[in-house]
């Protein structure tokens, strides 16, 4: 079964960049006929997709969030990343990595259980 | 684009049945079969229950049934259980290719 868990720092500089991973195991992400995608959700708040990168390569972003964001994929270390750059105190949130297929149903599945990032100096 | 509209608050007693509304647009839930329902628990990952208007992933009571009508997109919890008391998001394409989600509905089981 496939299976993701997110990674890196909890805490950012405002102005710096954000820099998460999300580890995939029970398959190969180069394999897996997927789009990874990243979620945010603030504090006491709903869902925001950030965005999706289809295993072949195609991107589509959160147009809000499109200017800041880069998401790519490592097939050696079988993991795919979020960068998330000039980051404000409203960035603050738990970001999930996941998975979907068609972008266009949309079927989200969480499969990490989240990693908090607090932007704060 | 806009987030999709759900009521803030939904309750119900143990075996009564509640629908949570979720209302978009002719770019998003009227246009599309895409919309999706997820259950939060407190610290907690979203849960898909509900997948293309009416679809249940294996393992998902069948008391969580889903609907369309026009832009407006319904989930019902019938035979309302105390495990059912969470916060349930919706989601959908939007026909500039994003996903968009629904501010969230606490569901409380009184």
């Amino acid at each position: 079964q496939l299976r993701l868990q997110e990674s890196g720092p909890g805490l950012v500089k405002p102005s710096e960049t954000l820099a998460l991973t999300c580890t995939v195991s029970g398959d190969s992400i180069r394999n897996y006929p997927s789009y990874w995608a990243w979620i945010r959700q603030p504090p006491g708040k709903g869902l925001e997709w950030i965005g999706s990168l289809f295993y072949s390569g195609s991107t589509y972003f959160n147009p809000s969030l499109k200017s800041r964001v880069t998401i790519s994929v490592d097939t050696s270390k079988n993991h795919f990343s979020l960068s998330l750059t000039s980051v404000t105190a409203a960035d603050t949130a738990v970001y999930y990595c996941a998975t979907h297929g068609s972008l266009s149903l949309g079927v989200i599945t969480f499969r990490g259980q989240g990693t908090m990032v607090t932007v704060s100096s | 684009q806009s987030a999709l509209t759900q009521p803030p608050s939904a309750s119900g007693s143990p075996g009564q049945s509640v629908t949570i509304s979720c209302i978009g647009t002719s770019s998003d839930v009227g246009d599309y079969d895409s919309v999706s329902w997820y259950q939060q628990h407190p610290g907690k990952a979203p849960k898909l229950i509900i997948y293309e208007v009416n679809k249940r992933p294996s393992g998902v009571p069948v008391r969580f049934s889903g609907s369309k009508s026009g832009n407006t997109a319904s989930l019902t919890v019938s035979g309302l259980q105390t495990e059912d008391e969470a916060t349930y998001f919706c989601s959908s394409y939007e026909v500039t290719n994003i996903l968009i989600f629904g501010g969230g509905t606490n569901l409380t089981v009184l």
